[in-house]
């Protein structure tokens, strides 16, 4: 059984550029979590979706930020016009339920903005 | 809305017991969970907490006081490749379907 699965592990965008990374939930998991994280911080909740719905993207900035997950095929969390404060780790979870605070994440995309 | 308190560096010798401790301000409480981080890794679900007391999975034990808000992780006979940053996370009961907010972590380093 494939645990989270995350591409590009590493992405180098310039300022300007959209950024696209992608997440596949482990498979029966049908609630995906996205999180930012910052070298030597935590983890900081960006958006939760479930198929073809955002439930909660309180944590996610209104601008330039969107994410979804349809139907067929895997979650996506897109930045437009990526500026330098944008570089960080961007990690995928999934989960089975959401009442048990048990996430599987996935190995993180690394985003670097020149 | 929700705050978590955990000490952001604990250092401690190989095959010796490390406590993290970690203290949460929430309205409303689901469960304490606890993540372990490598550097440059994924994290990793280590344990959950919904009731008052200890749970114990081999070397680490979580306990959870519900009435106190706090909860640690207990991580016994230490080994080198536990150096690892600990997080704690909360889920609030009355933020509907806001997952897990996560404390700022705890840095492990484990010593010869």
């Amino acid at each position: 059984n494939a645990g989270v699965m995350q591409n590009p592990r590493h992405l180098v965008r310039r300022r300007g550029q959209e950024a696209r990374l992608r997440c596949s939930p482990m498979k029966g998991h049908s609630h995906v979590y996205w999180y930012r994280q910052l070298p030597e911080e935590g983890l900081k909740f960006m958006v939760y979706l479930q198929k073809e719905n955002i439930i909660d993207e309180s944590g996610m900035p209104k601008e330039r930020f969107s994410a979804e997950f349809p139907k067929e095929g895997p979650s996506i969390l897109r930045i437009q016009q990526v500026v330098r404060g944008d570089s960080a780790a961007y990690f995928c979870a999934s989960s089975e339920t959401l009442h048990r605070g048990e996430q599987y994440f996935g190995p993180g995309t690394r985003l670097t903005v020149t | 809305g929700q705050s978590l308190e955990q000490p952001s560096e604990v250092t401690a010798v190989e095959g010796a017991i490390v406590q993290i401790n970690c203290t949460y301000q929430t309205s409303g409480f689901y469960g304490l969970s606890w993540y372990q981080q490598h550097d440059g890794g994924a994290p990793t679900f280590l344990s959950y907490n919904a009731l008052d007391g200890l749970e114990e999975t081999g070397r680490f034990s979580s306990f959870l006081s519900r009435s106190d808000s706090y909860g640690y992780l207990l991580l016994q006979e230490l080994q080198m490749k536990d150096s690892a940053s600990y997080f704690c996370a909360v889920r609030n009961r009355n933020s509907g379907n806001t997952p897990l907010v996560f404390g700022k972590g705890t840095r492990l380093s484990v010593i010869a």
